[in-house]
C-alpha cells in the first residue's frame, strides 16, 4: 500500500521562505513522477509543481513559477518544495502526490496517490 | 496546458438521489480521465480511472463515462458518506490538471 506523509508546514511572514517535505513508501519511489498540489481555504485543488522520476523534467504552475523549487532525493524516498517570497495567497494545505500506473488491455493510465497534506499559513 | 472545466461547482441533493457531474477538456484526451473524492482533512481518493473503470473497493453506485472531451461521473443513489468534493483530472499530458471541483452537499 502506498503511503505518503507530508511535513514542514507552519506559519511564515509575507516575503519569507519555507521548505516542506514528503516521504513516500510502498512503491518503487525512483520509478515515478511526483507532484505538489495545494488547496487554499474554501477553494479547489490547484496543481503547483511536478517532477519526473529522474528530476530531468520539472514543471510549475504560473502562480508559483520563479518562487518555488521542487526537488527529490530518490535515496531517501523524499520530495521537497522550497518556497520563497511567500504571499498571503500562498496560504493553503499542500498535498504531495505520487504517480502510479494502471495497466489495462487498452492502455496504461496514470493516477495519483495522495498524502493528507501539511498546512502553510502566510501571515504577519 | 490542457484545461478542465467541471460543472456544477456545487450541488445540493438528498440521500437516495441520482446525481451527475460533468467535466470537459479543452482538447481531446481520449480516455485519460480520473475522478477523485475529497473529504475535509483527508487525502483525495481515486474513484474512477480511464474514464470509466472503477477503482478497487469503490461502490458500484459510482460510474464514469465519456471519451475525447466530455466526461461524466454519476452516483446512482446517494449515501450519506458520499457528500464530499469531487474532482476530475486529465492524465493525457503533463501537467495533470484538475477541474475546479464540485461540492456535493446535503439538501
Amino acid at each position: 500500500e502506498v503511503q505518503v506523509v507530508e511535513s514542514g508546514g507552519g506559519v511564515v511572514k509575507p516575503g519569507g521562505s519555507l521548505t516542506i517535505s514528503c516521504v513516500a513508501s510502498g512503491f518503487t519511489f525512483n520509478k515515478g513522477g511526483m507532484n505538489w498540489v495545494r488547496q487554499a481555504p474554501g477553494k479547489g485543488l490547484e496543481w503547483v509543481s511536478s517532477i519526473s522520476s529522474d528530476s530531468n523534467f520539472i514543471y510549475y504552475g504560473d502562480s508559483v513559477r520563479g518562487r518555488f523549487t521542487i526537488s527529490r532525493d530518490n535515496a531517501k524516498n523524499s520530495l521537497y518544495l522550497q518556497m520563497k517570497s511567500l504571499r498571503p495567497e500562498d496560504t493553503a494545505v499542500y498535498y504531495c502526490a505520487t504517480v502510479g500506473t494502471k495497466e489495462e488491455s487498452h492502455g496504461d493510465y496514470d493516477f495519483w496517490d495522495w498524502g493528507q497534506g501539511t498546512l502553510v499559513t502566510v501571515s504577519s | 496546458d490542457i484545461q478542465m472545466t467541471q460543472s456544477p461547482s456545487s450541488l445540493s441533493a438528498s440521500v437516495g438521489d441520482r446525481v451527475t457531474i460533468t467535466c470537459r477538456a479543452s482538447q481531446g484526451i481520449r480516455r485519460y480521465l480520473n475522478w477523485y473524492q475529497h473529504k475535509p482533512g483527508k487525502a483525495p481518493q481515486l474513484l474512477v480511472y480511464a474514464a470509466s473503470t472503477l477503482q478497487s473497493g469503490v461502490p458500484s453506485r459510482f460510474s464514469g463515462s465519456g471519451s475525447g472531451t466530455d466526461f461524466t461521473l454519476t452516483i446512482s443513489s446517494l449515501h450519506p458518506e458520499d457528500f464530499a468534493d469531487y474532482y476530475c483530472q486529465q492524465t493525457y499530458s503533463i501537467p495533470h490538471i484538475f477541474g475546479q471541483g464540485t461540492k456535493l452537499e446535503i439538501k
